[in-house]
């Protein structure tokens, strides 16, 4: 069965510079969702989509944007990185139908590292 | 402050054994819960859902909820040594964010 894409798997930044993760979902989910975890955590919510629309927000920086754009997938868009931004990024999809979201399938992930 | 508990281990079994997580969270009003598994540097896998009190089985994993007790917890029989690794517990209420416990290090011994 398809999964969630993400590109690229890894990433190394210096600091200031800017990043685009993306993130192609399962086929048919129209919610992306997107996680961040350093080393030792949980995944913490940045921000999620549904239909191309804004419909979550978690603890994501001002310094990070996101979209989702009419083909579903999604990008994320990192800049002013800092040390502290090193860390696995996830994308998760999942479907909605009538109202209720089910359940989320991650990504790969998209590791990246600020020097 | 929504919060999701669970015991950070590790949790040792001997390979045959029935390994049980637990996790509590804070929200009465959460409505759904998932067990994801996840091995060192890769990505959340789902293993269960549960949506209604009482146990779900899958194969060699149950779930089980109370939501009066605010409580939910896994069991994995006949563990492998592949079923090491750190197991999520989350939590989604009312709307699509899930928050997710600190995760519980399994180690299963041959």
């Amino acid at each position: 069965a398809a999964g969630v894409i993400q590109s690229p798997r890894h990433l190394i930044k210096e600091k200031r510079e800017t990043a685009t993760l993306k993130c192609y979902p399962i086929p048919r989910h129209d919610t992306v969702y997107w996680y961040q975890q350093g080393p030792g955590q949980d995944p913490q919510f940045l921000i999620s989509f549904y239909e191309k629309m804004q419909s979550d927000k978690g603890s994501i920086p001002d310094r990070f944007s996101a979209q989702q754009f009419s083909d579903y997938h999604s990008e994320l868009n990192m800049s002013s990185l800092e040390l502290g931004d090193s860390a696995l990024y996830f994308c998760a999809s999942s479907l909605r139908l009538a109202g209720e979201y089910y359940e989320q399938y991650f990504g790969p992930g998209t590791r990246l590292t600020v020097t | 402050q929504k919060e999701v508990e669970q015991n950070s281990g590790p949790l040792s079994v001997p390979e045959g054994a029935i390994a049980s997580l637990n996790c509590t969270y804070s929200d009465r009003g959460s409505q759904s819960f998932f067990w994801y598994r996840q091995y060192s540097g890769k990505s959340p896998e789902l293993i269960m859902s549960i949506y209604s009190n009482g146990d779900k089985e899958d194969g060699r994993f149950t779930a089980q909820l109370n939501k009066a007790s605010q409580y939910v917890s896994l069991l994995i029989r006949d563990s492998q040594p592949s079923d090491s690794a750190t197991y999520l517990c989350a939590v989604r209420s009312g709307y699509s964010t899930l928050t997710f416990g600190k995760g519980t290090m399994l180690l299963v011994s041959p």
